[in-house]
């Protein structure tokens, strides 16, 4: 079974970067079995796919986001990461890793709220 | 606004049948596989149907998903007090190259 966990800031400031990161178990996040994926929740709004990384590095982005997100991985800690730039108030959301792959996103981790607020 | 379409909400009785539509694009629907996710409030999103009509192990089978086409639909048989949240239609768009969810669909038990 695979488990993920969200960790990361839950208060930033507007301008300046959002990080996260997902710890993964129960997978090795380079062994190709899934896209490792970033999904949002604003307050009051449905889900917005933000983007995923697979396990060579190849990343894929929300294009109204791609030019703020970067998603990595860190193999040596098995977890991967959210980093987005310029927040504003409208980037306040749960936010959530997940797995992807062909047959959807299995698995989620329980989501970590940020808001973004000076 | 999403290029997938749901209606914002349904609701019935419990024990009734409740149907919630999708509508899509030959982009996305047209050309690709359907999943539909259950979300309760304070949970996590869980996966409820992949593959337009497969439900994952311990998906109840009360669940059922269809494909048309353009369009999908989710079927709640014999609604239960405990389906009672959001529900989301998902597919790869491959114009846009995401992965996009509809809008959703709030489902309450009357």
């Amino acid at each position: 079974q695979v488990q993920l966990e969200e960790s990361g800031p839950g208060l930033v400031k507007p301008s300046k970067t959002l990080s996260l990161t997902c710890s993964v178990t129960g997978a090795s996040i380079d062994s190709g079995t899934y896209y490792w994926t970033w999904i949002r929740q604003p307050a009051g709004k449905g889900l917005e796919w933000i983007g995923h990384i697979y396990a060579s590095g190849k990343t894929n982005y929300h294009p109204s986001l791609k030019s703020r997100v970067t998603i990595s991985l860190d193999t040596s800690k098995n977890q991967f990461s959210l980093q987005m730039n310029s927040v504003t108030a409208a980037d306040t959301a749960v936010y959530y890793c997940a797995t992807y792959r062909g047959t959807g996103s299995d698995f989620w981790g329980p989501g970590t709220v940020v808001s973004v607020s000076s | 606004q999403s290029v997938l379409t749901q209606p914002p909400s349904a609701s019935g009785a419990p024990g009734q049948r409740v149907p919630i539509s999708c509508s899509g694009g030959d982009s996305n629907i047209g050309r690709n596989t359907v999943h539909w996710y259950q979300h309760l409030p304070g949970m996590a999103p869980k996966l409820l149907i992949y593959s337009n009509d497969q439900r994952p192990p311990g998906v109840p089978d009360r669940f059922s998903g269809a494909k048309s086409g353009t369009s999908a639909s989710l079927v709640i048989s014999g609604l239960r007090s405990e389906d009672e949240g959001d529900y989301y239609c998902a597919a790869w768009d491959a114009s846009l190259d995401v992965y996009v969810f509809a809008t959703g669909t709030k489902v309450t038990v009357l």
